[in-house]
C-alpha cells in the first residue's frame, strides 16, 4: 500500500528557514513524479512545487519561487522542501503527493508549518 | 489562462443523490481532471480521474456510489445515495506542463 509521511513542520519566525521531508513506501519512488501542496488554515489546496522522476525538472508556484527548493533522494525514498525567507502567509499544512500523468494519485497526511514571531 | 471553478457549497439529504461540478476555463475543454475528497481534519484522498470524453477511473476502494461524467468544459462528480461519511470538501484538480492546479473546492453538507 502506498504511503507518504511528511515531517519537519513546526513554529518558525518570519524570515527563518525550515526543511520538510516526505518519506515514501509501497511504490517505486525512483519512477515517480512528486509534488508539494499546501493548505492555509480554513482555505483550499494550493500546489506549490513539482519534481520529475530524475530531478532534472522542477517547477514552482509564483508564491514560493526563489524562496523554496524541492529535491529528492531516491536512495532514501525521500522528497524534500527547503523553505527560506518564510512569511506569515506561508503558514499552512504542507502535503507531499505522488503524481502520475499530471494526476495527483496519493497524498500524505501533512505537516503543519506556522510562521509567527 | 487555465482555471477551475467550483461552487463553494452544496448539500444533500442522507440517501439522496448529489452532483458536484468543476468548470474548466474557456478553451480548455479537452482537459481531464481529478476529484479529491478531504474529510474533516484529514488529508485529501484521490477519488477518480474524469476524462474529457466522459470516461472515468476510480481509485482503489472508492465506493460504487461515486461516479464521474463530462460535458463540454464541465466535469462532474455524482454521489448516489449520499452517506454521512461523504460530508467533506471536494476539490477538482488538473495539470499543465510541470504544474498542477486546483479548483477552490466545494463543501458538501449531508442533511
Amino acid at each position: 500500500q502506498e504511503q507518504l509521511a511528511e515531517s519537519g513542520g513546526g513554529l518558525v519566525k518570519p524570515g527563518g528557514s525550515l526543511r520538510l521531508s516526505c518519506s515514501a513506501s509501497g511504490f517505486i519512488f525512483s519512477d515517480s513524479y512528486m509534488s508539494w501542496i499546501r493548505q492555509a488554515p480554513g482555505m483550499g489546496l494550493e500546489w506549490i512545487s513539482y519534481i520529475n522522476r530524475d530531478g532534472s525538472t522542477v517547477s514552482y508556484a509564483d508564491s514560493v519561487k526563489g524562496r523554496f527548493a524541492i529535491s529528492r533522494d531516491d536512495a532514501e525514498k525521500s522528497l524534500y522542501l527547503q523553505m527560506n525567507s518564510l512569511r506569515a502567509e506561508d503558514t499552512a499544512v504542507y502535503f507531499c503527493a505522488r503524481v502520475m500523468g499530471g494526476c495527483i494519485v496519493s497524498w500524505g497526511q501533512g505537516t503543519l508549518v506556522t510562521v509567527s514571531s | 489562462q487555465l482555471v477551475l471553478t467550483q461552487l463553494p457549497s452544496a448539500s444533500a439529504s442522507l440517501g439522496a443523490s448529489v452532483n458536484l461540478t468543476c468548470s474548466l476555463s474557456s478553451g480548455h475543454r479537452i482537459y481531464d481532471i481529478v476529484w479529491h475528497q478531504q474529510q474533516p481534519e484529514k488529508g485529501p484522498r484521490y477519488l477518480m480521474r474524469v476524462n474529457h470524453d466522459g470516461s472515468f477511473s476510480k481509485g482503489d476502494g472508492i465506493p460504487d456510489r461515486f461516479s464521474g461524467s463530462s460535458s463540454g468544459t464541465e466535469r462532474s462528480l455524482t454521489i448516489s445515495s449520499v452517506q454521512s461519511e461523504d460530508e467533506a470538501d471536494y476539490y477538482c484538480q488538473t495539470w499543465g506542463t510541470d504544474i498542477q492546479l486546483f479548483g477552490g473546492g466545494t463543501k458538501l453538507t449531508v442533511l
